[in-house]
């Protein structure tokens, strides 16, 4: 069964940067897209982005200027950087892993980390 | 971008009812949808994929149909361990993935 689990600062001053670390056990990233996706009472579930175990991003166009995703095969992990944070980003932030079958097309996140929220404020 | 559209957003309902929650795309997105249930301080769950697949271990009183634009996810005798917030997603675009604003199933 594969587990996921993010880590990283909870409190987050305005204009630096959010960082979060997503760790994989019970699999392999290789193979897989791995994503980041946050929740927010005001804006619902937003998808951030992937990564693939090449190093492949796909980012959400309305935060592509700040968002990095990076993803370490060696330790089994991806990350998440977001620059210039404003209260705006406060969120619970969730890693989860995109399946996608080759012979249908369909994907969809199944194994998702348990959340971590971020706070961003002075 | 993809719209998704969930009715109701909010919905009261007895143990051993029937509900039915809709969702509606702002385009055209074949079976590329999906369902998820969200309890309090949980992450997401997957209950459906591809409009209709129910996942290993979710009950057969769950089930969804649909394709194109309209979707349904229905509960057809609501269990005490079913009022959460279910959310939908559209797959089809892989470059922006949106989900649904969710629907909250309450106790009436």
């Amino acid at each position: 069964q594969v587990q996921l689990q993010e880590s990283g600062p909870g409190l987050v001053k305005p204009s630096k940067t959010l960082s979060l670390t997503c760790s994989v056990s019970g699999g392999s990233v290789g193979g897989h897209y791995w994503s980041w996706i946050r929740q927010s009472p005001g804006n619902g579930l937003e998808w951030i982005g992937f990564i693939d175990y090449t190093g492949n991003t796909n980012v959400n166009p309305s935060l592509q200027s700040r968002v990095t995703i990076s993803i370490d095969t060696s330790g089994n992990q991806f990350s998440l950087n977001l620059i210039s944070a404003t209260a705006a980003d406060t969120a619970i932030y969730y890693c989860a892993r995109r399946f996608y079958s080759e012979s249908s097309g369909q994907n969809y996140f199944d194994f998702w980390g348990q959340g971590t929220l971020v706070t961003v404020s002075s | 971008d993809i719209q998704m559209t969930q009715s109701p957003s909010s919905l009261s309902a007895s143990v051993g009812d029937r509900i039915t929650i809709t969702c509606r795309a702002s385009q055209t997105i074949s079976t590329y949808l999906n369902w998820y249930q969200q309890k309090p301080g949980k992450a997401p769950k997957l209950l459906i994929s591809a409009a209709s697949r129910l996942q290993r271990g979710v009950p057969s009183r769950f089930s969804g149909s649909g394709s194109g634009t309209d979707f349904t996810l229905t509960i057809s005798s609501l269990q005490p361990e079913d009022f959460a917030t279910y959310f939908c997603q559209q797959s089809y675009s892989t470059l922006l993935y949106t989900f649904g604003q969710g629907t909250k199933l309450d106790v009436k």
